[in-house]
């Protein structure tokens, strides 16, 4: 167990219908990331929240949103669903790193996912 | 980030040891090889990382090559509950205080531990 926590488990939908996942971070962690993993494109990173703030994106479609609360859980909304968007969604969460010398790093906590249905 | 390489597929048997390479030849000074795997469809779980020095923990060891152009993740008494795809990741480390970016999964390795 992570300690990170993603619901729901299974998620059924049909097309261009809007869902909405959600993410517990490990108690102390600051920064969320969200992961999308699928058979063609593999394990691919969307975006990333620090401390409610976005502070990277990947591959994410703008279709595709996503925000950290002030209690650091965060969500991501997926609108205008396609077939294609059946995948896994992962979140992440990890310590923030402070101002550290070599050495330091940060270890990604993963969570089980939610499984996604696009019919 | 550096491109990493690694075979599709191993086998090894349970109770040896396994070792997984990974090429990485375009690595950086700044740059530090993670590994993580992930066990059938569950979310990925961090092994193991380093620099340029061998490391070692309480899941597996790390060699890196001198050049660093490539390393092995050895899992030193497999078991059948390492049966995942393991992961070689080469980045750089954020020191910035948001955290790093997110991480490039390439393919990954298969792992099978037979019986």
């Amino acid at each position: 167990d992570s300690g990170v926590t993603q619901t729901p488990k299974h998620l059924i939908t049909a097309t261009g219908q809007r869902v909405t996942l959600r993410c517990s971070p490990r108690s102390g962690d600051l920064s969320v990331y969200w992961y999308q993993q699928s058979l063609d494109q593999g394990l691919q990173f969307l975006i990333q929240y620090y401390n409610g703030e976005e502070r990277a994106k990947g591959n994410i479609l703008e279709r595709f949103s996503a925000q950290q609360f002030p209690d650091l859980h965060s969500e991501l909304n997926l609108s205008s669903l396609e077939l294609g968007d059946s995948a896994l969604y992962f979140c992440a969460s990890s310590v923030a790193t402070s101002a550290g010398g070599p050495g330091s790093y940060n270890e990604q906590f993963f969570g089980p996912g939610t499984r996604l249905t696009v019919l | 980030d550096a491109k990493t390489t690694q075979p599709p597929s191993m086998d090894c048997a349970e109770g040896r040891a396994a070792n997984l390479p990974c090429n990485h030849s375009t690595i950086s000074g700044n740059e530090y090889v993670y590994w993580y795997r992930q066990i059938h469809s569950q979310g990925p779980q961090y092994i193991i990382h380093g620099l340029k020095n061998n490391e070692t923990n309480e899941m597996a060891s790390l060699i890196i090559t001198e050049d660093r152009k490539s390393s092995t993740l050895i899992l030193p008494h497999a078991t059948l509950r390492d049966t995942a795809v393991y992961y070689c990741i080469v980045r750089v480390l954020m020191y910035s205080g948001g955290g790093a970016d997110g991480l490039t999964f390439g393919k990954g390795t298969h792992l099978i531990i037979q019986p």
